[in-house]
């Protein structure tokens, strides 16, 4: 099974530009949860996606956004980007559906951004 | 506020000693602890949980214990190798009305196992 794919690797922006980032999960799985990653913080709940609704979200302005399609995969945008954007966006997948808890979780091997 | 804290950034063992990498939380709220472990450019991949109706749990060289009344949990590697030389992160989860589950991580600690 192939694992969680994610796109593009590494990515460079400048401010005021605007992102998007894709992540395609595991086959089958239809939970697709995103986290932001810098040095010192740890990983950061974004947001997750279950069947093409969002239903949960992390504490991050409205400039972060996602959504998922139909097959599962999912996009994040990241509008009027910031310097503090820089970081590794981490997608996951799981097969655990709503309600029935969390799962255990499959990461991608993230996107490097870096806002200049 | 850091609901999930790991207080030291790094921590040097030497091989075939035990490495303890420890955890705090805050939010009584947390039923369930994971132990997740992160090799530079690839993502974090899962290691161990434990639910909180347990103190212990068990697999192979590696042991999770919780401390509920301290809200403290640890990772036990014993004996460590150098292949656990990788960022290790803790994690918590729990019911939260209206919500689904969400992981809230720790910032992580860089495990060195020396040969």
């Amino acid at each position: 099974k192939a694992g969680v794919t994610q796109t593009p690797r590494y990515l460079i922006k400048t401010r005021g530009q605007q992102v998007t980032l894709s992540c395609s999960p595991i086959s089958g799985h239809r939970s697709v949860s995103w986290y932001q990653q810098t040095p010192g913080q740890g990983l950061q709940f974004l947001f997750e996606y279950f069947s093409e609704t969002q239903r949960n979200k992390g504490n991050f302005p409205g400039r972060f956004s996602g959504r998922q399609f139909s097959n599962s995969r999912s996009e994040m945008n990241v509008s009027t980007l910031e310097l503090g954007d820089s970081a590794l966006y981490l997608c996951a997948s799981s097969s655990r559906g709503f309600g029935q808890g969390l799962g255990e979780q499959y990461f991608g091997p993230g996107t490097r951004l870096t806002v200049t | 506020d850091q609901q999930v804290k790991q207080n030291s950034p790094s921590l040097s063992v030497q091989e075939g000693r035990i490495s303890i990498l420890n955890c705090d939380y805050t939010n009584s709220m947390f039923d369930y602890f994971l132990w997740y472990k992160k090799y530079p450019a690839e993502g974090p991949t899962f290691l161990i949980s434990i639910s909180s109706i347990k103190d212990k749990n068990e697999d192979g060289r590696f042991t999770v214990f919780l401390n509920k009344s301290a809200k403290h949990l640890s990772l036990h590697i014993v004996p460590s190798q150098p292949g656990d030389s990788a960022v290790y992160f803790c994690a918590a989860t729990g019911r939260s009305r209206g919500s689904a589950r969400q992981l809230t991580f720790g910032s992580g600690t860089q495990l060195t196992v020396l040969p």
